[in-house]
């Protein structure tokens, strides 16, 4: 399995982009990247996800580097309600797309 | 509308005593999964299920048991044997192996010893 690696924590100013990183160097082909958010004592959202192409919905945007080797997740015009923990995660079908979390990057959006 | 229910919201559990944490879903997905996570700490599988009356063991399964006896719920008994059982206790679901679309998530039962 692809693992990932993120930063610990990051600060974001409210109104403004936030840029959180993910490296995934030992991704496969056939591996896609999710992203998911958890704000706290909550379930886990789901935010985007992507294989090889940049993604972007109502949320935010996936950018995928051309080597698959790193990603970043971009939103747009944080809010203090942004502030939660950021999963970058891999998966891919022969392993019926199970989801590894793991530590995440603590977002805190201050105004 | 749709979307994962869990319940309880909390639970207390009495040494040597088994407990069941409900998930039930109405967005017709075929599978289900069940997740531990301890304070601090990113989401561990214990158990999925991709097709009714058939489940697999995940990383941690060890202590638990579930059934999947209908497509829409995937009941998850925490037994005696989990000697450390408190923690906070998700569901999820998506369309399964044919599928890479996202697991949706409930919003958990924290379970909690006496």
């Amino acid at each position: 399995d692809a693992k990932t690696t993120q930063p610990t924590s990051m600060d974001c100013a409210e109104g403004r982009a936030a840029n959180l990183p993910c490296n995934h160097s030992t991704i496969s082909g056939n591996e896609y990247v999710y992203w998911y958010r958890q704000i706290h004592s909550q379930g886990p959202q789901y935010i985007i996800h992507g294989l090889k192409n940049n993604e972007t919905n109502e949320m935010a945007s996936l950018i995928i580097t051309e080597d698959r080797k790193s990603s970043t997740l971009i939103l747009p015009h944080a809010t203090l309600r942004d502030t939660a923990v950021y999963y970058c995660i891999v998966s891919y079908r022969s392993n019926d797309y199970k989801l590894s979390f793991g530590a995440g990057t603590t977002v805190t959006v201050r105004a | 509308d749709g979307g994962i229910t869990q319940s309880p919201k909390y639970l207390f559990r009495k040494e040597g005593q088994n407990v069941t944490l409900s998930c039930e879903q109405n967005l017709n997905h075929d599978a289900m999964y069940w997740y531990r996570q301890d304070p601090g700490q990113g989401l561990r599988l214990i158990y999925y299920s991709q097709i009714v009356n058939d489940f697999q063991k995940g990383d941690i399964a060890e202590g638990y048991s579930v059934s999947r006896e209908k497509k829409e719920s995937f009941p998850l008994t925490v037994t005696s044997a989990q000697k450390n059982p408190t923690a906070f206790y998700l569901c999820a679901s998506n369309w399964g192996d044919q599928s890479n679309q996202p697991q949706h998530f409930g919003d958990g039962t924290r379970l909690s010893i006496l």
